[in-house]
């Protein structure tokens, strides 16, 4: 089957950095997306990486390794705002989305 | 990008009844699909709309209980038909016009079946 593992809930404090981390087994793939999605909203995209590597944009990050099925995002100088759901999503080889639950992200001051 | 339109944005529905969901993107888009999002969990395919054609629809989903339209390239109705507590949920209109399969979202529809 396919499966996205994600932790369920992270806790960080604002200024700080964090990593939320993905490991998918999934029947092919085409590439890997970070959504945030805020209480009561709908998701926003944030990245897509379908090479191995790292990716900056910003204040976030998104790294990819193929070989491990592994994916994070890094987020830095976490601000208030960044409390929200991280959701991990991978493109399978028929083009579908497969969905992760969503890492709950909460922001101490 | 898209900017997608939905409505209702929420809504209290009876027991047995059916309630219509619109979606409007700003753009012509190829896909567009709509999801269903349980309270903290996490997004959950319905179906994917197809212009001119039925839709096509995920494990699960019947056309009977969730029809959907899609007569043009900007616009999809989903309906929940026979509604029941269980179908309480937000629903989400979705639409990619990307190579890299991008996905844009509506705000969502939250319906609450008593």
């Amino acid at each position: 089957g396919q499966n996205i593992d994600q932790p369920t809930e992270m806790t960080a404090t604002e200024g700080a950095i964090v990593q939320i981390n993905c490991t998918y087994q999934t029947s092919g793939f085409n590439g890997l997306f970070w959504y945030q999605q805020h209480a009561g909203e709908a998701p926003t995209f944030l990245s897509y990486n379908v090479l191995d590597g790292l990716e900056e944009k910003g204040r976030f990050s998104s790294f990819l390794s193929r070989s491990k099925g592994y994916s994070y995002l890094l987020l830095k100088e976490l601000q208030m705002k960044d409390s929200a759901s991280y959701l991990c999503a991978v493109l399978d080889s028929n083009y579908q989305l497969i969905w992760g639950a969503g890492t709950k992200l909460i922001i101490k001051p | 990008s898209a900017v997608i339109s939905q409505k209702p944005s929420r809504d209290i529905c009876q027991r047995g009844t059916s309630l219509t969901i619109q979606c409007q993107v700003d753009s012509q888009v190829t896909m567009m699909f709509w999801y269903r999002q349980q309270p903290g969990q996490s997004l959950t395919l319905i179906a994917t709309a197809n212009q001119g054609s039925e839709a096509t629809y995920e494990s699960g989903f019947v056309i009977d209980k969730f029809p959907i339209s899609r007569p043009n390239l900007t616009f999809s109705t989903l309906t929940v038909s026979n509604m029941s507590p269980e179908d309480s949920s937000i629903y989400l209109c979705s639409a990619s016009g990307s190579d890299t399969g991008e996905l844009f979202f509506g705000e969502g529809s939250r319906l609450t079946v008593l």
